[in-house]
């Protein structure tokens, strides 16, 4: 299986601020990488697929690039409705694999 | 816009068969790729498998020998099998619908289900 690293874990960050998260893979997974966004007892909701590709209606702050085993979400200046986790997942080949997870708290 | 709901019981003793139903509104069940996700209490999310329409599956390795997936095209709906379960598989489980773009079938997850809590116990 191909392991997903996420870093960091967790990310204390304020209103405003610029925050990038970085996900890695064991083994190279093309741009086959998408992002997630997850609040507390709520399901999953799809930011970022094809590593940069924006899904529709997600605020244009969220960015991705990246490519091979290298990926990062940014979010160019983080609201308040965006602290929640962040995780990571490829779809590069079976099993498809998530990442650990980033938790964006309030500094 | 598509809406998914996951539904079936909520507690479990081990040894047990999970059974959940998806039913999906708001947009045919057919031509798209369907999915099961779990994501156990303070963890990271694990994918089980997905089901296309017509019936074809694909299991995740570790959990292949106690899982089912099939699909009900007459009632919208698609479900949800995992026999044998034991503590461990206490976790939230969520339906989802997997994504296409301009490339074919690509398979991040673009719709969810609310979720549905299982637990595994004694």
């Amino acid at each position: 299986d191909i392991q997903m690293t996420q870093s960091p874990s967790t990310l204390s960050a304020s209103v405003g601020d610029r925050v990038t998260i970085t996900c890695r893979a064991s083994q190279s997974i093309s741009n086959w990488l998408a992002w997630y966004q997850q609040k507390p007892g709520k399901a999953p909701n799809l930011l970022i697929y094809k590593a940069s590709s924006l899904e529709s209606g997600v605020p244009s702050r969220f960015s991705g690039s990246g490519s091979e085993t290298e990926f990062t979400l940014t979010i160019s200046s983080l609201q308040p409705e965006d602290f929640a986790t962040y995780f990571c997942q490829h779809y590069n080949s079976y099993p498809f694999t998530f990442g650990g997870g980033t938790k964006v708290e309030i500094k | 816009q598509v809406q998914l709901q996951e539904s079936g019981p909520g507690l479990l003793k081990p040894s047990e068969t999970l059974s959940l139903t998806c039913t999906v509104s708001g947009g045919s069940i057919s031509t798209y790729y369907w999915s099961w996700i779990r994501q156990p209490p303070g963890k990271t999310l694990e994918w089980i498998g997905y089901i296309y329409y017509i019936g074809s599956t694909n299991y995740n390795p570790s959990l292949k020998s106690r899982v089912t997936i099939s699909v009900d095209r007459s009632k919208n709906q698609f479900s949800l099998k995992l026999s044998s379960v034991t503590p461990a598989d206490t976790a939230v489980y969520f339906c989802a619908r997997v994504g296409y773009d301009t490339g074919g079938w690509a398979y991040y997850f673009d719709s969810w289900g609310q979720g549905t809590l299982v637990t595994v116990s004694s």
